[in-house]
């Protein structure tokens, strides 16, 4: 059983095009993210839900915009996409806010997104 | 802004061999994680460090965190092929009501058998 997945798994397409990536976590977990990774494997925090609110926006460009419909879920739309969108994005989840103890991040396997 | 900063950037060994990755910052953590992360697929969590100088071991790799909390290691001993892979260190720190999380940007590590 996959705990945390996304789909697709790589997404190409042409700039100015509008793309969705879906994520699910089956691990009861109350908290969400979407991170980018971009091509020097540089990690960074866009979205963080907790049980389908918004609790971190990291001046992400209004294209991006990330939709919950309940805790298991949390996808990724994003609007006229442009070359520096390329990148693998990754939906990650956790049990709770608080990650300073014994939480930890589970992530998916990302999805690569290339923009021609 | 905080910031983190992982050395070496790149690492290329061979089987048997030993080995320390370096995540430092000038800010403090209220805990510092390491990860690795192999092609294709998401980060998965090694270790979380919590208190300054807690030392941690898994198996063949050690963890340590700075007394002052502002920097980690990770020690490998007598590296093996499947070690080979990218290791991130995250920083998370408190904020009003939620830990904010930042990646440092990673040591790739290959370990040639």
């Amino acid at each position: 059983d996959t705990a945390v997945s996304q789909t697709p798994k790589y997404l190409v397409t042409q700039m100015g095009n509008d793309k969705s990536i879906k994520c699910e976590q089956n691990l009861g977990h109350d908290t969400m993210y979407w991170y980018k990774q971009d091509s020097k494997k540089f990690l960074k925090i866009m979205f963080s839900y907790n049980n389908k609110e918004l609790i971190i926006n990291e001046t992400v460009p209004n294209r991006f915009s990330p939709k919950s419909p309940d805790k298991a879920h949390l996808n990724l739309h994003i609007n006229s996409l442009e070359l520096g969108d390329s990148a693998v994005y990754f939906c990650a989840s956790s049990q709770a806010l608080d990650t300073a103890t014994n939480e930890k991040l589970f992530f998916g396997s990302g999805t690569q997104l290339s923009v021609l | 802004t905080q910031l983190l900063e992982q050395s070496p950037q790149f690492l290329s060994i061979q089987e048997g061999e030993n080995l320390t990755v370096y995540c430092n910052s000038s800010s403090v953590f209220s805990s510092l994680q390491w990860y690795r992360q192999e092609p294709g697929e998401g980060p998965v969590l090694l270790v979380t460090v919590v208190t300054g100088g807690e030392v941690k071991k898994l198996k063949r790799l050690t963890f340590q965190f700075g007394d002052a909390r502002k920097d980690s290691s990770l020690h490998i001993t007598a590296a093996q092929p499947g070690d080979t892979g990218l290791y991130l260190c995250a920083g998370a720190s408190l904020q009003t009501s939620y830990d904010k999380v930042i990646f440092g940007p990673g040591t790739s590590l290959s370990v040639i058998p």
